[in-house]
């Protein structure tokens, strides 16, 4: 079925780095939109980030800007998050998600975050 | 950027029960907003979309409303599999922006 894997989490002292993957299965990754989400301990929910399906056009939430960059290898049905300069505030379990806008525009229509992974854990401590 | 406000931030309520919950815009995002339901540890599901569409497979139970600035997710009869967290979501442009969330308890 439909699925989203992401693996990359674990342990980490601030002010390094960490690269998050998210593995796309059955189905047309390369015509989706993918995002980036996370939630941080008993919290609500935090956009980080777009890019759009062909990977030309990105967005990023002020909170990372300049410290993460988020990118995507269609040839290998996967979506990136590499996170440098980590802080004890991105501790957080890290979501992606696809766009449910099918060969959208970067302007849209979207549609809503229609498919998610399970979740990978980045804890940033000393 | 667009700041997302739900009320209430806790809701306890029993099973059949009417249930509704309210999100805010901080302008005008016209009908582009998705409702997203959370269960402890697990990852969110999207119930609504372009605010009062059913996202396939989602039961008829739930449904949305609004436009502009004023949205409402409402349970017609709570049951027991949706005590859960409800989140809204902006999606009318970029930095998309979450609610803070909604816990609905049972009473």
């Amino acid at each position: 079925q439909v699925q989203l894997v992401e693996s990359g989490g674990g342990v980490v002292q601030p002010g390094r780095s960490l690269r998050l993957s998210c593995a796309a299965s059955e189905f047309t990754f390369s015509r989706y939109a993918m995002h980036w989400v996370r939630q941080a301990p008993g919290k609500g929910l935090e956009w980080l980030a777009v890019i759009s399906y062909d990977g030309s056009n990105k967005y990023d939430a002020d909170s990372v800007k300049g410290r993460f960059t988020i990118s995507r290898d269609n040839s290998k049905n996967t979506l990136y998050l590499q996170m440098n300069s980590l802080r004890s505030e991105d501790t957080a379990v890290y979501y992606c998600a696809r766009d449910g806008a099918y060969s959208s525009s970067w302007y849209g229509p979207y549609y809503g975050l229609d498919v998610w992974g399970q979740g990978t854990t980045v804890t940033v401590s000393s | 950027d667009i700041q997302m406000t739900q009320s209430p931030s806790t809701l306890s309520a029993s099973v059949g029960d009417r249930v509704t919950i309210t999100c805010r815009a901080s302008q005008t995002i016209s009908n582009w907003l998705a409702w997203y339901q959370q269960k402890p540890g697990k990852a969110p599901k999207l119930l609504i979309y372009k605010a009062s569409s059913l996202e396939s497979g989602v039961p008829s139970r739930f449904s949305g409303s609004g436009s502009g600035t004023e949205f409402t997710l409402t349970i017609s009869s709570l049951q027991p599999d949706d005590f859960a967290t409800y989140h809204c979501q902006h999606y009318n442009s970029y930095p998309w922006t979450f609610g803070q969330g909604t816990k609905v308890e049972i009473k």
